[in-house]
């Protein structure tokens, strides 16, 4: 069975400087991995998604997340912070299992970042 | 773009009510999911359906039902509304199996249900 953790339910960054949101994942086969965002009041975006390629995915907005087997992980990265990347952000894990997997997603419990001035 | 619509943004309703929560895709996707959002807990998978008239349960189906009776629309159903289910509940659509973008979900706005 697929899990992921979101390693923290808060993240507080001032404008400019860098940010990192955790997520660990637990999966049997090889999963595809994605980041959704959040925006108040708003849907749920993609932000960008591994799928077997290269390890170091880059999203919109600047962020970019690398996927590393030997840690079970896919931190969030961006380098410098901006008002705007004030949102929700969920990590999820997709499994492919040869068979069909339906887009069945599992999502993490979500990062609150907070950006201040 | 891809239109995820739900019905209904803002919903009161008393305990014990039938209710009724409406998601219609424009894209011709497969798969379709209903999700309930609830803070702390991200998106917990209810039900979900990879063609018409199938559904299978997800994570949290109990108190809830479905129904596609077209490939676009996808309805969910609390028979008897109960306080627990209030929550922000998220219709979401993919192409499904094979096709370009098969597992990367487009969300509606979501439906905030309130059960007094």
């Amino acid at each position: 069975a697929q899990s992921v953790t979101q390693l923290d339910s808060h993240v507080s960054v001032s404008e400019g400087t860098p940010v990192l949101l955790r997520c660990n994942y637990s999966s049997s086969y090889s999963p595809s991995l994605f980041w959704y965002v959040q925006h108040p009041n708003k849907g749920l975006q993609l932000l960008l998604k591994y799928t077997s390629a290269a390890t170091l995915v880059k999203g919109i907005n600047g962020f970019e997340a690398e996927f590393k087997k030997s840690e079970t992980s896919f931190h969030l990265t961006k380098p410098s912070a901006h008002m705007s990347d004030a949102a929700e952000y969920f990590c999820v894990v997709s499994e492919v299992s040869g068979g069909t997997s339906y887009g069945k997603l599992t999502f993490g419990q979500g990062t609150i970042l907070t950006v201040h001035p | 773009d891809v239109k995820v619509t739900q019905s209904s943004r803002y919903l009161v309703k008393r305990t014990g009510e039938k209710v009724f929560l409406e998601c219609v895709q424009d894209m011709d996707h497969e798969n379709m999911f209903w999700y309930r959002q609830d803070p702390g807990l991200g998106l917990r998978l209810i039900y979900f359906s990879y063609d018409v008239k199938m559904k299978e349960k997800g994570d949290i189906p109990e108190g809830y039902s479905v129904s596609r009776e077209k490939k676009e629309r996808f309805s969910l159903i609390l028979e008897s509304a109960s306080t627990n289910q209030t929550s922000m509940y998220l219709c979401a659509s993919n192409p499904g199996q094979g096709k370009s973008g098969a597992n990367v979900l487009t969300f509606g706005a979501g439906s905030r249900l309130t059960v007094l």
